[in-house]
């Protein structure tokens, strides 16, 4: 089992320019959530969805948006990249919601 | 609104020495809580929950409602136990809230 995957690993982008990052689990998980790590900031949660069609705001919401339209799939779309967005992104997923959350390798992403 | 406090965002102790990695928690109902640990290079996965009451890797975890806290500790830190350690907290709705996370450094 691959677990959690992430695609891509890095990216820059330039401001104003849009991509999506999918997040793929193969568990089975009902619950899959999109972090952000920022230093000093810790992990902040930015979307979730605890099943498939179905998502929610988190702690940072604005500027992303989200899908599940494939239980085993996630994805976090930025559509207009603003530098403050810079970050390294992390998915995870659980199989109820006080499960232990098994996180993806993340992807960091640059705005310039 | 909840609320994950990790005061310390260093902790270096020596090997062989105690630590303490310490956690508040904000929240008006019953929380639930996690210690997630991420070694270098590896990704971050969960080290202990408070429901468990398990010891992992030499660490254990209390949940003292009274304190709001939730702190982590280990009689003898190993240089193996060097890494990030974040608290969170499943609370309403079910989001879960990390803390700003805590490194910890053993010095051999």
């Amino acid at each position: 089992n691959a677990g959690v995957t992430q695609t891509p690993k890095f990216r820059v982008l330039k401001t104003g320019q849009s991509m999506t990052l999918l997040c793929a689990q193969d568990m089975n998980h009902e619950y899959m959530y999109w972090y952000r790590q920022d230093p000093g900031m810790g992990l902040r949660l930015i979307h979730y969805s605890v099943g498939e069609g179905t998502t929610a705001k988190g702690e940072v919401p604005d500027g992303y948006n989200v899908s599940r339209l494939k239980k085993q799939n996630f994805l976090l779309g930025l559509e207009s990249a603003a530098p403050s967005q810079t970050s390294v992104y992390f998915c995870a997923s659980s199989a109820s919601v006080s499960g232990e959350q098994f996180f993806g390798p993340g992807t960091r992403l640059t705005v310039l | 609104a909840q609320r994950v406090t990790q005061p310390e965002k260093l902790l270096s102790v020596f090997k062989g020495a105690p630590v303490e990695l310490k956690c508040n928690y904000s929240y008006s109902g019953s929380p639930e809580l996690f210690w997630y640990v991420q070694y270098s290079r590896q990704r971050l996965q969960l080290l202990l929950r408070h429901i468990s009451r398990e010891s992992i890797k030499g660490f254990t975890a209390d949940l003292n409602k009274g304190e709001t806290s939730f702190h982590l500790k280990k009689p003898f830190a190993q240089e193996e136990d060097s890494a990030m350690y974040y608290c969170a907290l499943l609370g309403g709705y079910q989001k879960v809230t990390f803390g700003t996370g805590t490194k910890l450094q053993v010095i051999p």
